[in-house]
């Protein structure tokens, strides 16, 4: 089975920067996916790691550690607009395998 | 990036009809496609994964008689909600994975929001 855990909710400060975890076991793994998904919107790609270190774009960057199943989305200079759900979701050992969803950590930034 | 077009983007239906739900890679061939379902403040939940040219794969719990899935071509999934009624109301997202995507990304539709009446 598969089970992937991320925080429910985080608040932050325009300007700061946070760092949302998430923690995964599965059967068997061939990368990690980030997402953005604003309210009533479709998830929009933000990262894909499927080696372990730190993967950087601009304000946002990914790292992923496979041996501790274990991956951190860290957002820089955070602005309004980053207030949305982010998906941490993992992807099984061949490329028609299932991408599951973890439950998604929603993130409120204030002035 | 490349592009996943899903249609219709909402629908409103009686309760007791079907509904269908295209969706379609516009610049990439999808030998994999993944249905969702969203209720409202929870995450993506898997329903099935669709291969072009065999049945789909339906996760635990998904009644594969009442949600229809048809992998016809490498560009085209379709998902019929049956019989609809409105605990079936939901935003539906098809996900696609292009041929030979081992390392590369999902590209989503952009969503069906389906309420049954």
């Amino acid at each position: 089975g598969q089970n992937i855990d991320q925080p429910t909710e985080m608040t932050a400060t325009e300007g700061a920067i946070v760092q949302i975890n998430c923690t995964y076991q599965t059967s068997g793994f061939n990368g990690l996916f980030w997402y953005q998904q604003h309210a009533g919107e479709a998830p929009t790609f933000l990262s894909y790691n499927v080696l372990d270190g730190l993967e950087e774009k601009g304000r946002f960057s990914s790292f992923l550690s496979r041996s501790k199943g274990y991956s951190y989305l860290l957002l820089k200079e955070l602005q309004m607009k980053d207030s949305a759900s982010y998906l941490c979701a993992v992807r099984g050992y061949s490329s028609a395998s299932k991408i599951i969803f973890g439950s998604g950590t929603r993130l409120s930034i204030r002035p | 990036g490349a592009v996943v077009s899903q249609h219709p983007s909402w629908v409103i239906c009686k309760s007791g009809t079907s509904v269908k739900i295209e969706c379609r890679s516009l610049d990439f061939q999808a030998t994999t496609m993944f249905w969702y379902r969203q209720f409202p403040k929870q995450s993506l939940m898997l329903m099935a994964t669709s291969n072009e040219g065999s049945k789909a794969t339906y996760e635990q719990g998904v009644e594969k008689d009442k949600f229809l899935i048809n992998h016809a071509s490498l560009t085209l999934s379709t998902l019929t909600v049956t019989s609809a009624h409105p605990e079936d109301s939901s935003f539906y997202i098809c996900s696609a994975v292009s041929r030979g995507g081992m390392n590369t990304e999902a590209f989503f539709g952009q969503g069906t929001r389906l309420t049954v009446v």
